[in-house]
């Protein structure tokens, strides 16, 4: 069953401006992976964060891990109209099983 | 590198019907997974493998729902009989299959039932 929970739920902003988005997860994790899924598409891979990491960074994108409050965060930099899409945190636990979020839906309006 | 193929892309049946679908994963990837993704919400893990052995199948509604993967490679997904809440996107991954490592999503294969 899903474990982790995201929120908000949606998010609209204006082009240039940066969007966060939080995921929390329940059980403990190697690893923490954000996904990004236009609509009708598969999954994206954006980054992936070790469980020993906090803070990690990938062109627009910054990701941190609370391992001790088990969430996470994604921010956007820098906000465009491609980025419009919806956004899935998927952690990693043991014999790589997957858990994903409930998605955030993030529109970017020009 | 070519991604996981996944086919059909779209699929439209009538309830009770069967439907098959394929994934192909990237070589040399050991885990492949499937989930199913209803319009609105997060994907559902439905079978895990690792090579040609179910890892997690614990969520499959095995009264309809099977799977496999013969020679640990490409892996079928069958529905039968169809019924309408089957209707979402059935979405196929693989991994290397260690912890640190990427997991990679074809593009799904998109099922109406009606």
């Amino acid at each position: 069953s899903q474990q982790g929970e995201e929120d908000p739920q949606a998010l609209s902003i204006q082009e240039g401006e940066n969007a966060t988005m939080n995921c929390s997860y329940k059980t403990s994790i190697n690893n923490l992976q954000w996904y990004r899924q236009n609509s009708g598409r598969g999954l994206v891979h954006l980054i992936l964060i070790r469980s020993n990491e906090r803070e990690k960074h990938s062109g627009r994108l910054r990701v941190t891990l609370d391992t001790s409050k088990k969430s996470s965060s994604l921010l956007i930099t820098a906000s465009r109209a491609a980025d419009t899409a919806s956004y899935f945190c998927v952690s990693t636990g043991g014999g790589n099983k997957l858990t994903f979020g409930t998605g955030t839906q993030l529109k970017v309006e020009l | 590198e070519a991604g996981v193929a996944q086919s059909p892309r779209y699929k439209i049946i009538e309830k009770r019907q069967s439907v098959a679908f394929w994934c192909n994963p990237i070589s040399g990837h050991a885990t492949l997974y499937w989930y199913q993704q209803i319009l609105g919400q997060g994907p559902k893990l439905l079978i895990q493998f690792q090579n040609n052995g179910v890892v997690d199948d614990s969520q499959l509604p095995k009264d309809r729902f099977s799977a496999e993967r013969l020679k640990g490679v490409d892996s079928t997904l069958k529905i039968q009989p169809a019924k309408l809440e089957d209707s979402a996107v059935y979405l196929c991954a693989s991994s290397l299959g260690r912890d640190l490592n990427t997991i990679y999503f074809g593009e799904g294969s998109w099922l109406t039932v009606v």
